[in-house]
């Protein structure tokens, strides 16, 4: 079985400060990992993933997570935020030689962009 | 491109009244289908999933219980809702590895 931490419930940060969302992840078998986005009253918006090969994966608006297997962790991280980037982020983990692929999330990191 | 709807997107029941949410995919077929419950401070929690008709796993002991009547139609249903039922209702499909979610139905049990 998997488990996964999200060290901090909420992260308030000011406009254009960089930001670290941290995600630590345990599981006996080898894993994927990924960080989803919720808006208000909205479903989960997947950000991106790391199944293999490079540990560094990015996303299409800024954010990039890296796989560091000896710290089980999969931080997420943005140079530089924006009002928009208020949201609540979910790191998940599924195991990689299953069929079914279910995801174990953690409880969630409050993202607030404030100007 | 593939789509996935959740009807309804809200819904108030009351004590001890039956349930039904519908998840329907487009643009794939034979899916893994899966439904979440998020509820206030508890994180997304796996409820059931599906890797064909037929096939349907109970993640979480409980008075739901699933169907999937045609490949890419999913079911949430209960013959007696109770207060701990409300929450935030999340279908997901999935084809490989990456599960990919609908808008969501908020259910408020009275």
């Amino acid at each position: 079985a998997q488990s996964v931490t999200q060290l901090d419930s909420q992260v308030p940060v000011f406009e254009e400060a960089p930001v670290e969302l941290r995600c630590n992840y345990s599981s006996s078998v080898s894993v994927y990992l990924f960080w989803y986005v919720q808006y208000p009253n909205q479903g989960l918006q997947l950000l991106l993933k790391y199944l293999s090969g490079s540990t560094l994966v990015k996303s299409i608006n800024g954010f990039e997570a890296e796989f560091n297997k000896s710290q089980t962790s999969f931080h997420l991280r943005k140079p530089s935020v924006h009002i928009s980037d208020t949201a609540e982020y979910f790191c998940a983990v599924s195991e990689s030689g299953g069929s079914n692929y279910k995801l174990t999330f953690g409880k969630g990191t409050l993202l607030t962009v404030n100007p | 491109s593939q789509t996935i709807h959740q009807w309804p997107a809200t819904l108030v029941q009351p004590v001890g009244s039956p349930l039904s949410l519908e998840c329907t995919v487009e643009g794939t077929s034979n899916p893994n289908l899966y439904w979440y419950r998020q509820a206030a401070g508890r994180g997304l929690q796996l409820l059931f999933y599906s890797i064909g008709i037929d096939q349907i796993s109970s993640e979480v002991p409980q008075n739901l219980s699933a169907s999937r009547p045609q490949d890419r139609q999913f079911i949430l249903s209960s013959k007696k809702l109770l207060l701990s039922d409300s929450g935030f209702y999340l279908c997901a499909w999935g084809r490989g590895n990456t599960q990919y979610f609908g808008p969501g139905t908020r259910l408020t049990v009275l």
